[in-house]
């Protein structure tokens, strides 16, 4: 199957900083692509849907401007938290329906720690 | 009500045994059903992905959707350790939109 990667894999942070994570669909193309945060033992809850070249829509309670996406080209979507506090440690998990076939693929996830 | 009920165990079976795992949805607009397998901090890796009504299979594991019931099932033949894994229900709309309503998930264990 397809393959959605996702760096970094885990990253510890100071409270008040920014962290960038990245989204890449490396062998399709992927007009869209959705991203997720899961707390422990808790189901994927959708935040947001990154639209390649558009702004990216935002599930209802989740803050657009603390949570910036971008979805710079058909393979690459970033997620940067702003000024980051411990409330946003978290697993974020993004994903790709792979064009054509509809098939989401999910990328390893990144483990966010702020401290 | 939620729109995807699972039971989110634990289960725990032998080696071997035969595993069902199930979940209910509300919203008759789901044509598309999915099952998940998600490790320990690990990303969910997708096992089976069926449209509309019936059955499909995949070597050791059976999806069933019954649509008139509103009702998927995954059924997993003789289940292995590696098996172990929070399994995942997941369902959307028809074609053209791609955003899916996950299930809370259910945390296997076989025993060897």
């Amino acid at each position: 199957g397809a393959v959605v990667s996702q760096h970094p894999s885990w990253v510890i942070c100071k409270s008040g900083t920014s962290v960038k994570i990245e989204c890449r669909s490396l062998d399709f193309q992927a007009t869209t692509m959705f991203w997720y945060r899961q707390f422990p033992k808790q189901s994927l809850m959708l935040m947001a849907t990154s639209n390649e070249g558009s702004k990216a829509t935002y599930e209802q309670g989740v803050e657009k401007d603390k949570f910036l996406i971008n979805h710079a080209s058909l393979t690459l979507s970033t997620l940067t938290v702003t000024s980051a506090h411990p409330e946003d440690s978290s697993f974020y998990i993004c994903s790709a329906p792979e064009d054509f076939t509809d098939t989401q693929y999910f990328g390893p996830g990144t483990r966010l720690t702020v401290l | 009500q939620k729109e995807v009920e699972q039971d989110p165990g634990p289960l725990s079976v032998p080696e071997g045994a035969i595993v069902s795992l199930n979940c209910t949805y509300s919203n008759s607009a789901f044509q598309y059903f999915m099952w998940y397998r998600q490790y320990s901090r690990k990303g969910p890796e997708l096992l089976m992905y069926t449209y509309s009504s019936g059955n499909k299979e995949d070597g050791r594991f059976t999806a069933q959707v019954d649509k008139s019931s509103k009702y998927i099932s995954l059924f997993i033949r003789d289940s292995q350790p590696s098996d172990s894994a929070t399994y995942l229900c997941a369902m959307r709309p028809g074609a053209g939109s791609y955003q899916l309503t996950f299930g809370k998930g259910t945390k296997l264990s076989v025993i060897p």
